[in-house]
């Protein structure tokens, strides 16, 4: 299957900082790219879907502001948690679809964020 | 909304025996039904999927059969191993493929030797 890589794989950071997790699809063009947030025990919810080129589409209840998401190219779509709280410690998860709506979508290995 | 609920875990057993985790889903549609598996270390990979009533999922010897009846998607697989060992992720999409996702809660499964 296609590959795609999600940078880092665990990250530390302190309150008020700003942090950037990368999503790169290794083999194939990405024009849609989808993000995930799982908390503890609980399900991998989807926070947003970014195309390639344009603003991403944000699930209800999802800080736009807070959580934000580039897609400039076909192969890199970045979420950056801006103004980090501990609250914000999670597990996100990216995947990534060639685009069309009957194309499956491959994720990355996800990222670990701890806010101190 | 569409949601999906899977039972917790962890799930432990010892190698060779049966596995069930089951799955079942809430929808306004007819959706397709996916599981998924991570690896310790690893992203998500597709393990099987059915897309209409009555489908059966397979891959490495685990199934699932699409059960509109009783709104469920139960994965099987009748002699675990241990490099099994993994979660587990039940989800639902109103697409065909998986190109937007709801998931559940996923279930860890331990398979000791």
């Amino acid at each position: 299957g296609a590959v795609v890589s999600q940078h880092p794989s665990r990250v530390i950071c302190k309150s008020g900082t700003s942090v950037k997790i990368e999503c790169r699809s290794l083999d194939f063009q990405a024009t849609t790219m989808f993000w995930y947030r799982q908390f503890p025990k609980k399900s991998l919810m989807l926070m947003a879907t970014s195309n390639e080129g344009s603003k991403a589409t944000y699930e209800q209840g999802v800080e736009k502001d807070k959580f934000l998401i580039n897609h400039a190219s076909l192969t890199l779509s970045t979420l950056t948690v801006t103004s980090a709280h501990p609250e914000d410690s999670s597990f996100y998860i990216c995947s990534a679809s060639l685009g069309t709506m009957n194309t499956e979508a491959f994720f990355g290995q996800g990222t670990r964020l701890t806010v101190v | 909304g569409d949601s999906v609920t899977q039972m917790e875990g962890p799930v432990t057993l010892s190698e060779e025996a049966c596995l069930t985790i089951n799955c079942t889903y809430t929808a306004t549609g007819y959706p397709s039904l996916f599981w998924y598996v991570q690896y310790p270390g690893e992203g998500l990979q597709l393990l099987l999927k059915a897309t209409k009533a009555d489908d059966k999922g397979s891959n490495k010897g685990f199934e699932a059969t699409y059960r509109k009846e009783t709104t469920s998607f139960h994965l099987e697989k009748g002699s675990v191993q241990v490099s099994d060992s993994a979660v587990y992720f039940c989800a639902l999409s109103e697409m065909d493929s998986s190109y937007k996702l709801i998931f559940g809660s996923g279930t860890r499964l331990l398979v000791r030797p």
